[in-house]
C-alpha cells in the first residue's frame, strides 16, 4: 500500500511562517491533498495539486514535485486559529486515497 | 447550505448490539465513503460507494456493511460491534469518481463500544 510520511508535531510562533512537509510512493499518482482538521472535528479541504509547482492561496501555498514524490503546505502569518492537524493525502487513482497521520501544528503566541 | 449529516454524534453501546450510523448529503455527489479515525493511524476507509446501489470495500471493512439505495444517504452498519471497533467515524462525500475532486466530511460520530 502506499506509505506516506509526514513529521507528527511541529511548533510554531504567531505570524510566523511555517513549511510541512510529506512524502510518498510515486506509483499511480493522480493528485495531492491537504487538508486541515481541529481537534475532534472533520477534516476541511485545504489544498489540492495534481502538477508540479506552487499552488497559491490566500496565506496557504502548497507544492508538489511529482518526480520525487514530494510536497509541503507553506503556511504564511501563522495565527492561533491555525493550531490544528494538517493531513497530507494522497490520490492513487479510481477510488484509491490514502491519508497520512497528520502533522499537529502548535502556534505558540 | 452544502454539507454532509451524520447521527448521531456520539454513541456508547455495548458488544454485539446492532446499530447504524446515518449519512447523507445534499450536493447531489455520486461518490460517498466511510472513514474511522485511531489515535496515530490516520483516516482508514471502511467502504465507499460509487452510485446508488454500487459499493465496494476500502481497507478495513472487516464488520462493517453499508448500503447505498438512494444517492444522498449511505448509512454505515454495525451488526455486532466489538470494543475494538471504538474509534471516531467520518462520512465524506465528493462529486469526483477519479479522486481528483475535494471531499466534504461530516462532523464524525465518536462511538464507544463496551
Amino acid at each position: 500500500g502506499q506509505n506516506i510520511d509526514q513529521p507528527t508535531e511541529m511548533t510554531a510562533t504567531e505570524g510566523a511562517i511555517v513549511q510541512i512537509n510529506c512524502t510518498y510512493q510515486t506509483s499511480g499518482f493522480n493528485g495531492l491533498f491537504w487538508y486541515q482538521q481541529h481537534a475532534g472535528e472533520a477534516p476541511t479541504f485545504l489544498s489540492y495539486n495534481v502538477l508540479d509547482g506552487l499552488e497559491e492561496k490566500g496565506r496557504f501555498s502548497s507544492f508538489l514535485s511529482r518526480s520525487k514524490g514530494y510536497s509541503y503546505l507553506l503556511l504564511k502569518e501563522l495565527q492561533m486559529k491555525d493550531s490544528a492537524s494538517y493531513l497530507c493525502v494522497h490520490s492513487g487513482g479510481y477510488q484509491k486515497v490514502t491519508f497520512g497521520t497528520g502533522t499537529k501544528l502548535q502556534v505558540i503566541p | 447550505e452544502a454539507q454532509v449529516t451524520q447521527n448521531p454524534r456520539y454513541l456508547i453501546t455495548v458488544t454485539g448490539k446492532k446499530l447504524t450510523v446515518t449519512c447523507s448529503q445534499n450536493m447531489n455527489h455520486e461518490y460517498m465513503s466511510w472513514y474511522r479515525q485511531d489515535p496515530g493511524l490516520g483516516l482508514r476507509q471502511i467502504y465507499y460507494s460509487m452510485n446508488v446501489e454500487v459499493t465496494d470495500k476500502g481497507d478495513v471493512p472487516e464488520g462493517y456493511k453499508v448500503s447505498r439505495k438512494e444517492k444522498r444517504n449511505f448509512p454505515l452498519i454495525l451488526e455486532s460491534p466489538s470494543p475494538n471497533q471504538t474509534s471516531l467515524y467520518f462520512c465524506a462525500s465528493s462529486r469526483s469518481r477519479g479522486g481528483s475532486a475535494e471531499a466534504f466530511f461530516g462532523q464524525g460520530t465518536r462511538l464507544t463500544v463496551v
